[in-house]
């Protein structure tokens, strides 16, 4: 059974920093690319940033990069979201999501983690 | 960014009715377009993937259908556990996008 577990979330300050974790398990970790995508209270889902299955290619959305910068350790089947200069408006659910394919567009999101909350406030 | 829209926001409908929910991308994304239902406080959940394919597990009352730009999302007979949010989602190019979400109530 495919299971992602987020942890490292909490109440930050803004311009601090987070760092996200999601633990992998049931699937070959390093055969596929992994994502993160969020979603503000009320807001819809917003994609934030992907990693292919050998951390060669490495994507962001306009509103996070420069930030945020995504990592993953296929020996430890983990993935990492590093946020620094935080705003209120980052504060959201974030969701560790596994693609189907290895590499590139084209695919979907499968599997999701249950998500963990990000509250970015003074 | 390719922009997708998804119509309508919200949409009051009553169980066994035939509902469908269309996107809209603003330029081709071929057949790269997936469908999610989201409910409050659990995780989006893939439904539909490469505009037509059923994903494993998930109830033949579901089904996708277009390409290019206009897609459309139907399920056959709504039942209770139907009522929830769905968002389309583009992944033909990065930056992946999804639309605003279709909120969908009993009636």
């Amino acid at each position: 059974e495919v299971q992602l577990v987020e942890s490292g979330g909490g109440l930050v300050q803004p311009g601090r920093s987070l760092r996200l974790s999601c633990a992998a398990s049931g699937f070959n970790f390093d055969d596929y690319s992994m994502h993160w995508v969020r979603q503000a209270p009320g807001k819809g889902l917003e994609w934030v940033s992907g990693i292919n299955w050998n951390s060669g290619d490495k994507e962001y959305a306009d509103s996070v990069k420069g930030r945020f910068t995504i990592s993953r350790d296929n020996s430890e089947k983990s993935l990492y979201l590093q946020m620094n200069s935080l705003r209120v408006e980052d504060t959201a659910f974030y969701y560790c999501t596994k693609d189907f394919g290895a590499s590139g567009p084209g695919w979907y999101f499968d599997f999701w983690g249950q998500g963990i909350l990000v509250t970015v406030s003074s | 960014d390719i922009q997708m829209t998804q119509s309508p926001s919200s949409l009051s409908a009553s169980v066994g009715d035939r509902v469908s929910i269309t996107c809209r991308a603003s330029q081709s994304v071929s057949s790269d377009l997936n469908w999610y239902q989201k409910k409050p406080g659990k995780a989006p959940n893939l439904l539909i993937y490469a505009a037509s394919s059923l994903q494993r597990g998930v109830p033949s009352r579901f089904s996708g259908s277009g390409s290019g730009t206009d897609f459309t999302l139907t399920i056959s007979s709504l039942q209770p556990e139907d009522f929830a949010t769905y968002y389309c989602q583009q992944s033909f190019r990065i930056p992946y996008t999804f639309g605003q979400g279709t909120k969908l109530e009993i009636k």
